[in-house]
């Protein structure tokens, strides 16, 4: 069976810091990855979507980026955060089949001070 | 921008009362509706995906249809429960071709279940 990774758990960083969050699959090759953030009263927003190693696009222009630098794997990182970054990371993973749901991972809670 | 309204923002019923939220999506390029529960300090759950017009399914006390000509989808839960009390995410998927499968996500309607 499938299962994805994501940690840490919770993080408080200061303002202007970096970041790197990282996101791993297991029991599958070749997943879509995604990177997903909740910020305090709005819905789930989509920042990075990847279909392959190497291959990131992005959603919406911002301080942050990600890499994908294994199959499984897959990063968010900033050189420095600003306040607004505060939210709730959801990583998930989907397969490119027909009618296939999309999986997520447990979150990161990260609040930027 | 593409819009995925659902209402109510948020619910609170009796447990064994009956309950249903709607969630509203464009109905041009149609692919499938996702339905997810999300129970704090947990991930997203799948609940359903639907793909096409008249769908309906069903998981114990929850069910779901779909209208994709008007753009919407209904979720139903029969006879409440306190631990069905979470948030409920919809999420509309446009042409796989165009958007490589994401997926645009609801506010979504936070149900909270009273014993």
């Amino acid at each position: 069976s499938q299962t994805i990774h994501q940690w840490p758990a919770t993080l408080v960083q200061p303002v202007g810091s970096p970041l790197s969050l990282e996101c791993t699959v297991e029991g599958t090759s070749n997943p879509n990855l995604y990177w997903y953030r909740q910020a305090a009263g709005r819905g789930l927003q989509l920042l990075f979507y990847s279909v392959g190693i190497g291959q990131i696009s992005s959603e919406v222009p911002q301080n942050l980026s990600a890499s994908r630098p294994q199959d499984r794997q897959f990063i968010l990182s900033s050189k420095k955060l600003l306040l607004s970054d505060s939210g709730f990371y959801l990583c998930a993973w989907r397969w490119g089949g027909f009618t296939d749901t999309q999986y997520f991972g447990p979150g990161t809670r990260l609040t930027v001070l | 921008i593409l819009n995925v309204e659902q209402s109510p923002q948020s619910l609170h019923v009796q447990e064994g009362d009956s309950t249903n939220f709607t969630c509203s999506f464009p109905s041009s390029n149609f692919y499938a509706l996702h339905w997810y529960r999300w129970e704090t300090a947990k991930s997203p759950e799948a609940l359903f995906v639907m793909t096409l017009n008249g769908d309906e399914k069903k998981k114990g006390r929850i069910s779901a249809t779909l209208n994709t000509k008007e753009g919407y989808s209904y979720l139903y839960i029969k006879g409440s429960q306190p631990e069905d009390s979470a948030t409920y995410l919809c999420a509309f998927e446009a042409d796989r071709g165009s958007t490589l499968g994401r997926l645009y996500f609801g506010r979504g309607t936070q149900l909270t279940v009273w014993p």
